[in-house]
């Protein structure tokens, strides 16, 4: 079975800072990749997806993600967080299964 | 587009109480469903998916178990729910080749 690791369960930073919130999956064939946002008190958002193509995917709210497919990792990143961005952060994997991650808390302080 | 409707958003159960929470697809056919769970401080957990009619896996042994009588409807149960069972529970599906999930809006389940 597949897993996703989410390194970080919490990560504050400073506003306009940058942030990167890290994603492992343990299986190395083709797969799909997401990253999803929970705002709180919210159901769950697309930020952004890998499916083919180029490594480096762009999603809302100024987010990116790259696909490393040597080191199975797909890290969520942003130049400059905004205090609106707190909120959880789950990535997930599909395969012959949908799997999410633990999830990453990001609180931005202002 | 596909959409689940998921209900309800929240319940205040005591222990030892059943447990039946429904997520009802609309705008496709076929999907997988999901069951998840958000405990306190803690990230989703697949509980149970289903490929389809009558078919149903469970990843982890619990006091839960999920049925899904029709293609779009799907049925997570309990006979007595423990305090332990609180959590935030989540229908999620899945079409096609896996490209896209789509949400429902989530229970939010307090076992007293």
């Amino acid at each position: 079975a597949q897993s996703v690791t989410q390194l970080d369960s919490q990560v504050p930073v400073f506003e306009e800072a940058p942030v990167e919130l890290r994603c492992n999956y343990s299986s190395s064939v083709s797969v799909y990749l997401f990253w999803y946002v929970q705002y709180p008190n919210q159901g769950l958002q697309l930020l952004l997806k890998y499916l083919s193509g180029s490594t480096l995917v762009k999603g809302i709210n100024g987010f990116e993600a790259e696909f490393n497919k040597s080191q199975t990792s797909f890290h969520l990143r942003k130049p400059s967080v905004h205090i609106s961005d707190t909120a959880e952060y789950f990535c997930a994997v599909a395969s012959n299964q949908f799997y999410f991650g633990t999830g990453t808390s990001l609180t931005v302080i202002p | 587009s596909q959409t689940i409707h998921q209900w309800p958003a929240t319940l205040v159960q005591p222990v030892g109480s059943p447990l039946s929470l429904e997520c009802t697809v609309e705008g496709t056919s076929n999907p997988n469903l999901y069951w998840y769970r958000q405990a306190a401080g803690r990230g989703l957990q697949l509980l149970f998916y289903s490929v389809g009619i009558g078919q149903i896996s469970s990843e982890v042994p619990q006091n839960l178990s999920a049925s899904r009588p029709q293609d779009r409807q799907f049925i997570l149960s309990s006979k007595k729910l423990l305090l332990s069972d609180s959590g935030f529970y989540l229908c999620v599906g899945l079409q096609g080749r896996y490209t896209e999930a789509f949400f429902g809006q989530g229970t939010r389940l307090t076992v007293v």
